[in-house]
């Protein structure tokens, strides 16, 4: 069976400095990696994913991840975070296409100005 | 205006007492899902639904129930047997044909009094 853990539970991260936010899985089987945000009282966004080919993904607001199988870590970064980066960030694995979804417990990324 | 719909966005029951929870979308997706969310436990799947007229068990089925009688809309009743039914209820579904990604809807936030 898969899993997924997010080491921090919240990250508090001053404006314009850089985060990492960290995720590993266990899994015997090759696996899609996705990270979601999620805002105060809404639902979950995709925020960007891994399926296959390059193990360095990009997000259309500047965070990106690497999958690291030898790791078995899927870490999330952005250099320079802004306020309204302030959400709950969840990273989840899946099997196949057609599997279910297993998600992280969530990391709450605070932004101090 | 595309997308999926939960409401209401809070809801106000007394203990013993059924509640059903709305989600209906315009996606034309096959596959639906309900997840409840906990401080610090992220995602655990409740019940989910891959086709009209057939639905399985998640993780966390006890004490709730579902139907899937028309592919816009999967209602989920939290029964008087659900022991701590107070959370936040999320709403996904999942297009046949990407089977990667799901997209959430904005959620219900259930308290028992």
């Amino acid at each position: 069976a898969q899993s997924v853990t997010q080491l921090d539970s919240q990250v508090p991260v001053f404006e314009e400095a850089p985060v990492e936010l960290r995720c590993n899985y266990s899994s015997s089987v090759s696996v899609y990696l996705f990270w979601y945000v999620q805002y105060p009282n809404q639902g979950l966004q995709l925020l960007l994913k891994y399926l296959s080919g390059s193990t360095l993904v990009e997000s259309i607001n500047g965070f990106e991840a690497e999958f690291n199988k030898s790791q078995t870590s899927f870490h999330l970064r952005k250099p320079s975070v802004h306020i309204s980066d302030t959400a709950e960030y969840f990273c989840a694995v899946q099997k196949t296409s057609y599997d279910k979804v297993i998600f992280g417990p969530g990391t709450s990324l605070s932004v101090i100005p | 205006d595309g997308g999926i719909t939960q409401s209401p966005k809070y809801l106000f029951r007394k203990e013993g007492q059924n509640v059903t929870l709305s989600c209906e979308q315009n996606l034309n997706h096959d596959a639906m899902y309900w997840y409840r969310q906990d401080p610090g436990q992220g995602l655990r799947l409740i019940y989910y639904s891959q086709i009209v007229n057939d639905f399985q068990k998640g993780d966390i089925a006890e004490g709730y129930s579902v139907s899937r009688e028309k592919k816009e809309s999967f209602p989920l009743t939290v029964t008087s047997a659900q022991k701590n039914p107070t959370a936040f209820y999320l709403c996904a579904t999942r297009s046949q044909l990407a089977q990667d990604t799901q997209y959430f809807g904005p959620g219900t936030r259930l308290t028992v009094l």
